[in-house]
């Protein structure tokens, strides 16, 4: 009964470097998404998936980039870091479903330094 | 766009007591669903009630309760019997009931201190 999962749960980066933040999901959902949350503030979304080959921008998505190849994987990709970009991550997704909720990983934790 | 403002940074309760945890939100929508999540230290985003907004009745589970107010948009969270384990910062969300993206639109979080 994994959900969501991320990896990795912690990462530091020095400024100009590039990683993905993985996100796999087993609950056959549709719709995925990835949040930033910023200290002391909500989430915000930075992109969304519908379903696979799919993608779409969110509220923030400048820095970013995401793929969607299969129904199971939402990576995001993060290209020449900022110090802007220290944040927490979240994936989640959704069955599109009268009142389902979304299902949110345990975030992934960004430091960019 | 849609936003939610929950105007209560912090908030604290007494062990056992009852606090009430404000939120509003700006639609122009009709139909649209709302919720409380509750994020602990360790930070897991976790469901904690929610609301369809078709539905004239406040939802409640357990010790939680909702007071939706359509007309005022309102939508405050009661948490009964307060817990230590209550403690926790507390996000209202909404998200549309059309739309391609469907996504949850956060308040900035009350954070709740229960005192023993």
């Amino acid at each position: 009964n994994a959900g969501v999962t991320q990896t990795p749960k912690f990462r530091i980066l020095k400024i100009g470097q590039s990683m993905t933040l993985q996100c796999t999901q087993d609950m056959n959902h549709n719709y995925m998404y990835w949040y930033r949350q910023d200290p002391g503030m909500g989430l915000k979304l930075i992109y969304y998936s519908v379903g696979a080959g799919i993608t779409d921008k969110g509220e923030v998505p400048n820095g970013y980039n995401v793929s969607r190849s299969t129904t199971e994987d939402f990576p995001l990709r993060l290209e020449l870091a900022a110090p802007s970009q220290t944040s927490v991550y979240f994936c989640a997704s959704w069955v599109r479903h009268i009142n389902q909720p979304q299902h949110f990983g345990d975030g992934t934790r960004l430091s960019i330094l | 766009a849609q936003t939610v403002t929950q105007s209560q940074p912090e908030m604290s309760v007494q062990e056992a007591e009852t606090v009430t945890l404000s939120c509003t939100y700006d639609t122009s929508e009709s139909d649209y669903y709302l919720f409380w999540y509750k994020q602990p230290p360790s930070r897991q985003m976790i469901l904690v009630i929610r609301q369809e907004a078709y539905k004239q009745q406040n939802a409640t589970e357990n010790r939680f309760s909702v007071n939706f107010q359509k007309a005022a948009k309102s939508f405050s969270l009661k948490i009964s019997d307060s817990q230590l384990g209550d403690a926790a910062m507390y996000f209202c969300a909404y998200r549309s009931a059309v739309g391609s993206a469907r996504q949850l639109t956060f308040g900035s979080g009350t954070q709740l201190t229960v005192l023993p």
